[in-house]
């Protein structure tokens, strides 16, 4: 069946630095990827839309120069999020669609120090 | 405004127990989807079911069943007999017709934590 995949799965960096997370849809072409975020012991809420070959559509209140969005192939969506601090620690999840129903990645978890 | 409402926050039950987890949801469009997820400890969100709005059959899946109510906008989840392996957290999620279609909107979640 249909597959995302997101690398890492876990990623731990100090306060500044940036983080690049790799969403790829492995059986199948995705022209438009989705980010969510997950606080803990919360929801998901949507970040964006990535769209191959255009710029994201970023939802209402998200920072669009903190998270970078990057879908440049078919398979690939990526989110890098800049100058990470404390308050960015988080799930980030991936979604999309091969045609049938949307199929989440497996998440990663991010920690910020 | 919340488009999708789950009420309970975490339900605790005993092994063996039937429990119904509450999913009321709000949308204008005539044509959505509506999903449930599990989501254990690892993260990973694990797909239960998909039900287009048209379509208001409850359904079965072995201890897992659904009902669907239009009338009062509600498509509510229930686990007969629960495991323990049933502890997770469960999302209910809406995603409406035409250029959002792929977008979700998830509800808060419900923890159920089941017992031995």
């Amino acid at each position: 069946g249909a597959v995302v995949s997101q690398h890492p799965s876990r990623v731990i960096c100090k306060s500044g630095t940036s983080v690049k997370i790799e969403c790829r849809s492995l059986d199948f072409q995705a022209t438009t990827m989705f980010w969510y975020r997950q606080f803990p012991k919360q929801s998901l809420m949507l970040m964006a839309t990535s769209n191959e070959g255009s710029k994201a559509t970023y939802e209402q209140g998200v920072e669009k120069d903190k998270f970078l969005i990057n879908h440049a192939s078919l398979t690939l969506s990526t989110l890098t999020v800049t100058s990470a601090h404390p308050e960015d620690s988080s799930f980030y999840i991936c979604s999309a669609d091969p045609g049938l129903s949307q199929y989440f990645g497996p998440g990663t978890r991010l920690t910020v120090l | 405004a919340q488009k999708v409402t789950q009420a309970q926050t975490e339900i605790s039950v005993v092994e063996k127990e039937d429990v119904t987890l509450d999913c009321v949801y709000e949308t204008r469009d005539t044509t959505y989807y509506l999903f449930w997820y599990k989501q254990p400890p690892s993260g990973e969100l694990v797909f239960l079911i998909r039900r287009n709005s048209f379509d208001e059959q409850n359904e079965i899946s072995g201890r897992y069943s659904w009902n669907f109510q239009k009338s009062t906008s509600s498509f509510n989840f229930t686990i007969t007999a629960s495991q323990v392996v049933d502890s997770a957290v469960y999302f209910c999620a809406l995603s409406e017709a035409g250029v959002n279609f792929n977008k979700f909107y998830f509800g808060s979640g419900t923890k159920l934590n089941v017992k031995p």
